[in-house]
């Protein structure tokens, strides 16, 4: 079936540092979406790509589609305490969208 | 404010106890889904539904039910809950189906 493979899996960074983690697949989605869930709570929808190549920014928070529309990255600048959580990427191919399994992130003091 | 709403946040039950989970949108959206979240397996799709009264199964469906009567509202039914079934729950909604998802705060599940 479509997967999408997220990673890392677990990242331990420290506060101030940046942050990359990428989804691939292989196969071609038309949406990739990027989400963070905090603990105890439902994942929120962080940035939204529509286009390959595209590269959309949200404050510290930078996402790009692929150009072979098989892939995005997402970066995180400058980290901060409340960063600290589980990112989800997704994808939509036939109005489906398939979730990775998700980047833990864990930040130092 | 926009939002999915889940209820309970919270619930322990018993093997065979018939339960529900509610869930409510406000936001007219006319696709709806339940995922599951286990540790090392991500979010899981149960049943998704595309407008009122349409219902199908996704990708874990076994033992769940559901019911789409007014497009507000999208009810998971465990007829008879199994400890496999202890799960965090999730109900989404979206303005259609593969439009991004928008995501209740969960319904934490245990079953005894």
């Amino acid at each position: 079936g479509q997967q999408l493979n997220q990673s890392p899996q677990s990242m331990f960074i420290q506060e101030g540092e940046d942050v990359s983690m990428n989804c691939t697949s292989s196969s071609i989605f038309n949406t990739w979406l990027w989400y963070k869930q905090d603990p105890g709570e439902g994942p929120v929808l962080l940035i939204a790509l529509y286009k390959a190549g595209e590269l959309t920014s949200n404050g510290r928070l930078t996402a790009q589609f692929g150009i072979t529309r098989k892939d995005s990255f997402l970066n995180i600048s400058a980290s901060i305490p409340s960063d600290v959580g589980i990112y989800f990427c997704a994808g939509n191919r036939d109005d489906k969208i398939i979730f990775g399994k998700g980047t833990r992130l864990h930040i130092l003091p | 404010e926009a939002q999915v709403t889940q209820n309970p946040r919270y619930l322990i039950t018993v093997t065979g106890k018939k339960l529900t989970v509610t869930c409510s949108q406000n936001m007219n959206h006319e696709y709806m889904s339940w995922y599951r979240q286990d540790p090392g397996l991500g979010l899981r799709q149960i049943y998704y539904s595309m407008n009122v009264e349409v219902t199908d199964k996704g990708d874990v469906p076994e033992g769940y039910k559901v019911s789409r009567k007014e497009k507000r509202n999208f009810p998971l039914i465990l007829e008879s809950p199994s400890p496999n079934q202890t799960s965090l729950y999730f109900c989404a909604s979206s303005f259609r189906q593969g439009s991004p998802l928008h995501f209740g705060n969960g319904t934490r599940l245990t079953v005894t």
